[in-house]
């Protein structure tokens, strides 16, 4: 059943603690994304990767960092420097092509909470 | 970024049609999309088209295209309870991210 996990489905956080959101995809995609999700604020781009060993910042980067080794895992660590990370986390693959027309496939997403 | 705006809010009753508006940023934007977010989970797509077409149709959905006002809609006919969800629209942007829209939550009653 091809598709994109993510793990936990909920994390608690304590104070000054880095926590780590977990995003595999079994689809072979070669761009895989991080979009936050706060109520009333859409989605937002923290980070994303096109290529395996290769990542870019998005729109909020800061507090947040990624790692790209393998096609199908994408991680995302949260941060102590992240002073508000209670959130919607959402991870998305899609592939690089015309004819994939960028459409993103998104996993069910894991919900940030601080203790 | 810009912002993709949408009305954050419609309510319909069920069996009528649902028309959910978006206006867009980039005009060089290569496709646009609708997904549909149920509560507590991810992303659906539901459709999308292409910037050189004015309409499409899939079953009960219709996407309108008005380049000229980078104006995006949804409309769904015979709208049902289970459609009551947040429809996001999202444009291409560089380096192959989407653009989202904040969502406009649907609420259909009986």
């Amino acid at each position: 059943d091809g598709g994109i996990t993510q793990s936990p489905k909920y994390l608690f956080r304590k104070e000054g603690q880095n926590v780590t959101l977990s995003c595999e995809q079994n689809l072979n995609h070669d761009a895989m994304y991080w979009y936050r999700q706060d109520p009333g604020q859409g989605l937002r781009l923290i980070y994303y990767s096109q290529i395996v060993n290769d990542f870019q910042k998005g729109d909020i980067a800061e507090g947040y960092s990624v790692s790209r080794e393998k096609k199908e895992s994408f991680p995302l660590t949260v941060t102590s420097a992240q002073k508000n990370p209670t959130a919607f986390y959402l991870c998305a693959s899609s592939m690089e092509s015309v004819i994939a027309k960028n459409i993103q496939y998104f996993g069910a997403g894991t919900r940030l909470s601080v203790l | 970024g810009e912002d993709v705006e949408q009305s954050l809010f419609l309510s319909v009753r069920e069996g009528d049609s649902s028309v959910i508006n978006c206006t867009y940023t980039d005009s060089s934007s290569t496709y646009l999309y609708w997904y549909k977010q149920e509560p507590g989970a991810g992303l659906q797509l539901l459709t999308y088209i292409f910037s050189n077409m004015d309409m499409k149709q899939d079953q009960r959905l219709t996407v309108l295209l008005n380049k000229k006002d980078k104006h995006l809609s949804l409309r769904i006919a015979d709208t049902q309870t289970g459609d009551s969800a947040i429809y996001f629209c999202a444009e291409t942007s560089p380096g192959y991210a989407l653009n989202f829209g904040k969502g406009t939550s649907l609420l259909v009653t009986p």
